[in-house]
């Protein structure tokens, strides 16, 4: 079955950049999309079709896909971005999968 | 505002079957495909498939295919899940997300309900 692998956790000092990666065989081919999780919530969608960032989420948060990699990077990471961090894309049959997610922690 | 609640925790015992209710409102239920997602205890998401809302057509995960039932109910604008022959690996919050405009990013999300399946 289909993978994302993202790394089990990032740390990063307040004001510093955090960049999450996420690889997938079918990313070249399929949108990837990029959720927050913070401990006991819902997941709220902050990057969608790979760059683009739906109203209300910060402009710090932003989206890039080279390749077989996409990446979710934080600019002037803030105490409260400590969260999951989780992509999403569809394999070649639609069926939807998500990373293994992602620990942020802010030092 | 768009929004989604959802029913509340349930125990359950292995063998038995569960349903989760997720009532919508501030937008057109019909416009959008429901999705249901699971999280067990410490886990990843795990996407288990979705409904059309408009036809109640469904599209079922291959891991949940013959054991999950998603319908809906377009006047109460609620969509359910129902999983049968629990087992302890079921235990997880599961939640319902709207498949919305943003080219069909999961952008609202239920509150989750928990459900717990123990002897």
């Amino acid at each position: 079955s289909y993978e994302l692998t993202q790394p089990p956790s990032v740390s990063v000092s307040p004001g510093q950049t955090a960049r999450i990666t996420c690889s997938g065989d079918a990313l070249p081919k399929q949108y990837a999309y990029w959720y927050q999780q913070r401990p006991g919530q819902a997941p709220v969608v902050l990057i969608y079709k790979d760059s683009e960032r739906p109203s209300g989420i910060p402009e710090r948060f932003s989206g890039s896909s080279s390749g077989t990699i996409v990446t979710l990077t934080i600019s002037g990471v803030q105490a409260e971005d400590e969260a999951d961090y989780y992509c999403q894309s569809a394999d070649s049959s639609g069926t939807w999968v998500f990373g293994g997610g992602t620990m942020l922690t802010v030092l | 505002q768009v929004r989604f609640v959802q029913s509340g925790a349930e125990v359950k015992k292995p063998g038995a079957s569960v349903k989760v209710s997720c009532k919508a409102s501030g937008y057109t239920f019909t416009s959008y495909p429901i999705h249901w997602v699971r999280q067990a205890p410490g886990q990843r998401l795990e996407w288990m498939g979705r409904i059309n809302a408009g036809s109640g057509h469904t599209e079922y995960s291959q891991k949940f295919q013959g054991r999950v039932s998603f319908t809906r109910d377009t006047s109460a604008s609620t969509a359910y899940i129902e999983l049968s022959s629990l087992r302890s690996e079921d235990t997880a919050v599961y939640f319902c997300a709207r498949g919305g405009p943003l080219e069909e990013a999961f952008d609202i999300w239920g509150q989750g309900t928990l459900v717990i399946v123990s002897s």
